[in-house]
């Protein structure tokens, strides 16, 4: 069965620390993804990476970076958090049929 | 660039009713089309997809939707709804092409179904 986890599901932090979000797939997938959610806004796309260490800005990449060494794993930084990244986060990887599969998100807030 | 539209942001629905959830796309190249739910702190999860072929396709949880490439639509619809079906419904589309393009999708804002016991 197809999986994607995240490293959490809740996370607090304060304004300015460095924040890391991991995530991790089992499908052999080049393609991950992520998203941040938020209400009236739906998902917008903020890095993707289609193999490793390659990657590609979204639509609102201000304020992150990612990393990816490794084909299973697809990390999201945020350098500096600010208390407008409070978010819920998702992170996808994209199989053969062009569906992607989400992990189950980690809610960050940060004060 | 494509965009997607989903008209309701709210849709309540008594039990065993049926149900349509509109989307509305906007793209210069053909499309692939998805609808993906959302139940209370989870991820998304696929519900169904058109690629090509048949407009009619049919997914999980007796849902299916119909691809209408003159009106540039993608409704969701189920012909009897059970409490289990309250969650958020999000539509989304990729557009082919060369390029990294078509490995995004772009998703609508989402609707809010709810089941009226």
């Amino acid at each position: 069965d197809v999986k994607v986890t995240q490293s959490s599901r809740y996370l607090v932090k304060r304004t300015g620390e460095k924040v890391f979000l991991e995530c991790v797939q089992d499908m052999d997938h080049e393609n991950m993804f992520w998203y941040r959610q938020d209400p009236g806004l739906g998902l917008r796309l903020i890095y993707f990476s289609y193999d490793v260490k390659m990657k590609e800005k979204g639509d609102i990449p201000e304020g992150y970076s990612v990393s990816r060494e490794k084909k299973e794993r697809f990390s999201l930084i945020l350098e500096s958090a600010s208390t407008n990244q409070t978010s819920m986060y998702l992170c996808a990887s994209r199989g053969s049929a062009y569906e992607q599969y989400f992990g189950p998100g980690t809610r960050l807030t940060v004060t | 660039a494509q965009s997607v539209t989903q008209l309701d942001s709210q849709v309540p629905v008594f039990e065993e009713a049926p149900v349509e959830l509109r989307c509305n796309y906007s793209s210069s190249v053909s499309v692939y089309l998805f609808w993906y739910v959302q139940y209370p702190n989870q991820g998304l999860q696929l519900l169904l997809k058109y690629l090509s072929g048949s407009t009619l396709v049919k997914g999980i949880n007796g849902f299916e939707a119909e691809f209408n490439k003159s009106q540039t639509s993608f409704h969701l619809r189920k012909p009897s709804v059970h409490i289990s079906d309250t969650a958020e419904y999000f539509c989304a589309v990729s557009a082919l092409g060369s390029g990294f393009g078509n490995e995004k999708l772009t998703f609508g804002t989402g609707t809010r179904l709810t089941i009226i016991p």
